[in-house]
């Protein structure tokens, strides 16, 4: 099972470059959520979705879109890319947004933005 | 605001047995989690708990106190595998979690 796969590994863009990140889970979940990582940070949640055709602003919105066409993929993008963008950025997902459902994590996207 | 701290690094050898606090000040809670992160790699869960108590699973246990805005986890036997960051988080009233920085652990032979 592969439970859930994000694309790219890495890359290194350029400040204004637009990029994707893709993210898809075969589990069925319905919820699905996009952090980043930065040293000596927690995970900030950037967007999230509940249930495929929704979607919600996490802590640190600005500068990405989501967009939640079916159950399975929940890409991210930039639309014009910054520096403060470069990041660690993983993809995660729930049964439900419930109380005790625990968050399934992706691989994560390495970014670095110059 | 809501926050979470924990240890920014703790050393403890191995087959001895550790504890990471977390306290926690958020908007409403709906339970709290433990995840165990390698480095480089993802989170994965450890534990979840949402009533005041000791949860046990196999070498690891973690305990919680509301009233306190309190958590621990419990490390026993620690082996040289364990050495990773241990991240606390809580879900909020929005049922969103709000994480800590993570505690890195480094076992020591």
């Amino acid at each position: 099972t592969a439970g859930i796969t994000q694309a790219p590994t890495s890359q290194i863009l350029a400040a204004g470059r637009s990029m994707t990140l893709r993210c898809t889970q075969d589990m069925r979940h319905n919820a699905m959520y996009w952090y980043r990582q930065d040293l000596g940070l927690g995970l900030r949640l950037i967007h999230y979705s509940n249930t495929a055709g929704t979607t919600g602003k996490g802590e640190v919105p600005d500068g990405y879109s989501v967009s939640r066409a079916n159950t399975d993929d929940f890409p991210l993008t930039l639309a014009s890319a910054v520096p403060s963008q470069t990041s660690v950025y993983f993809c995660a997902s729930s049964p439900s947004s419930g109380e005790g459902d625990e968050q399934f994590f992706g691989p994560g996207t390495r970014l670095t933005v110059l | 605001g809501q926050n979470i701290d924990q240890p920014t690094e703790m050393t403890a050898t191995e087959g001895a047995i550790v504890q990471i606090n977390c306290t926690y000040q958020t908007s409403g809670f709906n339970g709290l989690f433990w995840y165990q992160q390698h480095a480089g790699e993802a989170p994965t869960f450890l534990s979840y708990n949402v009533l005041d108590g000791l949860e046990e699973k196999g070498r690891f246990s973690s305990f919680l106190s509301r009233s306190k805005g309190y958590s621990y986890l419990l490390l026993k036997e620690l082996q040289m595998k364990d050495s990773a960051s241990y991240l606390c988080a809580v879900k909020d009233s929005n049922y969103q979690l709000i994480w800590g920085a993570g505690t890195k652990l480094i076992i020591k032979p």
